[in-house]
């Protein structure tokens, strides 16, 4: 059974950082590439960064770009989302999920359950 | 990087059928065959329910079809049910290992 289980969120001051976790199991986890997805409360759904297979390809939303760092760990199994001068409209549930072989192959066929982070003094 | 363009909301009464359009650019959907659609109950994570314009995964029904025209591509919902009562999102490829989602629709079963 595909698991992807998300960590490490919670309250931070604006300004600050928090780093993401995504813990998988159930598939061969370097076959695949992974994403980061987030939703602010009451809102869509809004891409912010994915990474392929080997890490060779990687690319961000523009609104976290330069913030935000993705990177995974396939001898871990795990996925991780490095937030730096976290911002108030970066609070949002932020959702792992799992895509296809390559970065354009958006077939998020399974999603976490979520991690909670909200940016606020 | 401009998100993709959904109407907010849609309805229709049960047993009929509803269309969903997800309009973008030449630089995502138009140039690409890479467009999924997602269903989204309340409190749930998206589940996905077309993939590459228009391909089910194993175990969604064959009422949901997806279709793409120019820069617009769309999912329709035959044989309405109430348990598609859902908020519904479209995503494309845009180039450069980027990738866009619409805003999203609420699509209400009568």
């Amino acid at each position: 059974e595909v698991q992807l289980v998300e960590s490490g969120g919670g309250l931070v001051q604006p300004g600050r950082s928090l780093r993401l976790s995504c813990a998988a199991s159930g598939f061969t986890f370097d076959d695949y590439a992974m994403h980061w997805v987030r939703q602010a409360p009451g809102k869509g759904l809004e891409w912010v960064s994915g990474i392929s297979w080997n890490s060779g390809n990687i690319g961000y939303a523009d609104s976290v770009k330069g913030r935000f760092t993705i990177s995974r760990d396939n001898a871990k199994n795990s996925l991780y989302l490095q937030m730096n001068s976290l911002r108030a409209e970066d609070t949002a549930l932020y959702y792992c999920a799992k895509g296809g072989h390559i970065v354009a192959t958006i077939n998020f066929d399974y999603w976490g359950q979520g991690t909670l982070v909200t940016v606020s003094s | 990087q401009s998100a993709l363009t959904q109407p907010p909301s849609a309805s229709g009464s049960p047993g009929q059928s509803v269309t969903i359009s997800c309009t973008g650019t030449s630089s995502d959907v138009g140039n690409y065959n890479y467009v999924s659609w997602y269903q989204q109950h309340p409190g749930k994570a998206p589940k996905l329910m077309i993939f590459e314009v228009n391909k089910r995964p194993s175990g969604v029904p064959d009422r949901f079809s997806g279709s793409k025209s120019g820069n617009t591509a769309s999912l329709t919902v035959s044989g309405l049910q109430a348990e598609d009562d859902a908020d519904y999102y479209c995503s494309s490829y845009a180039g450069s290992n980027i990738v866009v989602f619409g805003g999203g629709t609420k699509l209400t079963v009568l």
